[in-house]
């Protein structure tokens, strides 16, 4: 089946740094990646939709600035967090919608678990 | 605004109880509507949903759409510890398929 792949799983830095996630499709090939962030006890919220070889889809409230988005590849997107605060800490997950697919059909990956003190 | 709101938001069972979730969506270009099992890492895909009235079922796990009613119903009987976590329903929306989610339920199953 279908796998998406993120790394690191977790992850702690200091206020100030940045951070990169990496999310992978490891056999499919996606022009479409979404980043989603989850605070504890609450639901996933859309941050940015990630489309291979332009611009990412920012959702109202998300600051395209401080979370960059990468998706150089129709197999990686990347998500930089730049100078984290505490705040930010969060669970991270990106999917990943299979080219050859529905248009619905989208693979999770693992999470990341961003703290930052 | 597109929104999704389940309920109950919390939902404690004990074992070999019925338990129905819920979720009413507005949304502008619905595609279809999802539910997903939240453990502890990201959530695992249980059903797409894309036609009213057409249940879907998966073992003790059953889900059905109203597209006229903008609803749909997650069922498990027969509960076991095991299905405690929390239920997600998503809408896919537009031509990219992104997804909005509903708040989740938090499904507790005691021995």
């Amino acid at each position: 089946g279908a796998v998406v792949s993120q790394h690191p799983s977790w992850v702690i830095c200091k206020s100030g740094t940045s951070v990169k996630i990496e999310c992978r499709s490891l056999d499919f090939q996606a022009t479409t990646m979404f980043w989603y962030r989850q605070f504890p006890k609450q639901s996933l919220m859309l941050m940015a939709t990630s489309n291979e070889g332009s611009k990412a889809t920012y959702e109202q409230g998300v600051e395209k600035d401080k979370f960059l988005i990468n998706h150089a590849s129709l197999t990686l997107s990347t998500l930089t967090v730049t100078s984290a605060h505490p705040e930010d800490s969060s669970f991270y997950i990106c999917s990943a919608r299979d080219q050859g697919g529905a248009v619905s059909e989208q693979y999770f990956g693992p999470g990341t678990r961003l703290t930052v003190t | 605004e597109d929104k999704v709101v389940q309920s109950p938001l919390s939902l404690v069972v004990h074992e070999g109880d019925t338990v129905t979730l819920n979720c009413s969506y507005e949304v502008t270009n619905f595609r279809s509507l999802l539910w997903y099992k939240q453990e502890k890492k990201a959530p695992t895909f249980l059903f797409m949903l894309t036609s009213s009235g057409i249940e879907k079922k998966s073992g003790r796990l059953s889900s059905i759409l109203d597209k006229k009613e903008l609803f749909s119903i997650l069922n498990i009987t027969a509960t076991q510890t095991g299905d405690s976590a929390i239920y997600l329903c998503a809408v896919s929306s537009g031509n990219t398929g992104k997804l909005i989610f509903g708040q989740g339920t938090t499904l507790q199953v005691k021995p």
